[in-house]
């Protein structure tokens, strides 16, 4: 089985604080993604990254950074957390197999509380 | 950017019978794989079926199946025998083949009752 893990499942930070958020994979996929989850707008994109220290950009990039040092690890970093950053944040890989099944598995999820 | 459309923001079934789940697209590009996910309460999204564009036959997985009409653009998941572990919030999704972007519609929570 796919196993994807993040570092918490419950975070509290205050506005203005630098966040690590980790997300580690088991299954050597090449792909791994960062989602926030918010009421009434599903998942959204931020950053996802197809390779070590490959990253590209999602749908909503700003206010976040990300790194890929090694394959299995994957962050996302909040440089100066905001209120609006108060989320639910999720984290998945894929085996590279485009044009086919490629599915995305997802981690448990962190839900971050900026104050 | 293609637009995926849950109507349906909530629902409840009762124990035993089935429910389908609604789900839109909008894409010209021919070439595309549907998801659909469950999230429990505890959060984490679970994949529980996939249909390709290309695919002749709607898509089956145990008590799940993908009720796919291309022309209609419509993508709707059906659950049969509904068990009350099934009440979750569920999202469709689409990707296209020449991409690694996932987009999400907005979810449907389904309620099962006893």
């Amino acid at each position: 089985d796919v196993k994807v893990t993040q570092s918490s499942r419950y975070l509290v930070k205050r506005t203005g604080e630098k966040v690590f958020l980790e997300c580690v994979q088991d299954m050597d996929h090449e792909n791994m993604f960062w989602y926030r989850q918010d009421p009434g707008l599903g998942l959204r994109l931020i950053y996802f990254s197809y390779d070590v220290k490959m990253k590209e950009k999602g749908d909503i990039p700003e206010g976040y950074s990300v790194s890929r040092e090694k394959k299995e690890r994957f962050s996302l970093i909040l440089e100066s957390a905001s209120t609006n950053q108060t989320s639910m944040y999720l984290c998945a890989s894929s085996a590279r197999e485009r044009g086919s099944k490629e599915t995305q598995y997802f981690g448990p999820g962190t839900r971050l509380l900026v104050l | 950017a293609q637009k995926i459309t849950q109507t349906q923001p909530g629902m409840f079934v009762q124990e035993k019978e089935a429910v389908t789940l609604d789900c839109t697209y909008d894409t010209s590009d021919p070439s595309y794989g549907l998801f659909w996910y469950k999230q429990p309460s505890s959060g984490e999204m679970i994949f529980l079926i996939y249909q390709g564009s290309y695919d002749q036959q709607n898509a089956t997985e145990g008590r799940y199946s993908l009720n796919f009409q291309k022309a209609r653009k419509s993508a709707n998941l059906v659950i049969s025998a509904s068990q009350l572990g099934d009440s979750a919030m569920y999202f469709c999704a689409m990707r296209f083949f020449n991409d690694y972007k996932l987009s999400f519609g907005a979810g449907t929570t389904v309620t099962v009752r006893a």
